[in-house]
């Protein structure tokens, strides 16, 4: 069946550090690729996404490209500030399934 | 409302007792969601419904669980004779439909069995 596998946290970095957190998948098909957030606190919320093959994902400084041939959904920021600082689930598209999330944690 | 609503936040039980959590999803949303989330883990999938038609319940762990849309907005999880096991944060999340499209969540109902 379909799953997710992500990168184990924590992730602990400085401020203005290059951010990659890896996430492969497995699927049927082609569906779309998610990146969620969840700052302490709050819900997940959307942070990027990409619907076929090659598409780039973008928002606030992340980006996420959808590789089939290595089927792979990485995140990466070139520059995190303290605010990044949550935990990041990669899905896949449809009835949505999450790998197990990493945490992040940027220190000043 | 604004935004995907889940009540209530907080749920404690008592071994064996019956619960019912609410999802009230963003207006016009057709597909709506529930995925369970242990501590320290990834949302797992329990259910999905578009409108009122429960299309998928693969996810539900089991027959104690259960899961309505009888109208195509709000949604109900049940959970009967609850155990330890089902302790776990509750999410609810609904989208406009389709794979490629946005689903947004609820702050989930965290239960608490003891």
């Amino acid at each position: 069946g379909n799953s997710v596998t992500q990168m184990e946290g924590p992730v602990t970095l400085s401020e203005e550090a290059f951010l990659t957190i890896n996430c492969t998948y497995t699927a049927t098909g082609y569906p779309s690729l998610f990146w969620y957030v969840q700052y302490p606190g709050e819900g997940l919320q959307l942070l990027l996404k990409a619907t076929k093959a090659d598409d780039k994902g973008s928002n606030k400084g992340f980006e996420a490209t959808y590789r089939k041939e290595t089927t792979s959904f990485h995140l990466e920021k070139g520059s995190v500030q303290v605010s990044d600082s949550a935990v990041y689930f990669c899905a896949l598209g449809g009835k949505l399934i999450f790998g197990q999330g990493t945490e992040l944690s940027v220190k000043p | 409302g604004a935004g995907v609503s889940q009540s209530p936040r907080y749920k404690v039980a008592k071994r064996g007792q019956d619960v019912a959590l609410r999802c009230d999803p963003i207006s016009g949303h057709v597909s709506l969601f529930w995925y369970q989330q242990a501590l320290g883990q990834g949302p797992e999938f329990l259910t999905y419904f578009q409108n009122e038609a429960q299309l998928d319940k693969s996810g539900l762990p089991s027959d104690r669980f259960f899961a309505e849309r009888p109208e195509g907005s709000v949604s109900t999880l049940k959970i009967q004779r609850t155990q330890q096991e089902d302790s776990a944060v509750y999410l609810c999340a609904s989208s406009i439909g389709g794979d490629y499209t946005e689903a947004f969540f609820g702050q989930g109902t965290r239960l608490t069995v003891v």
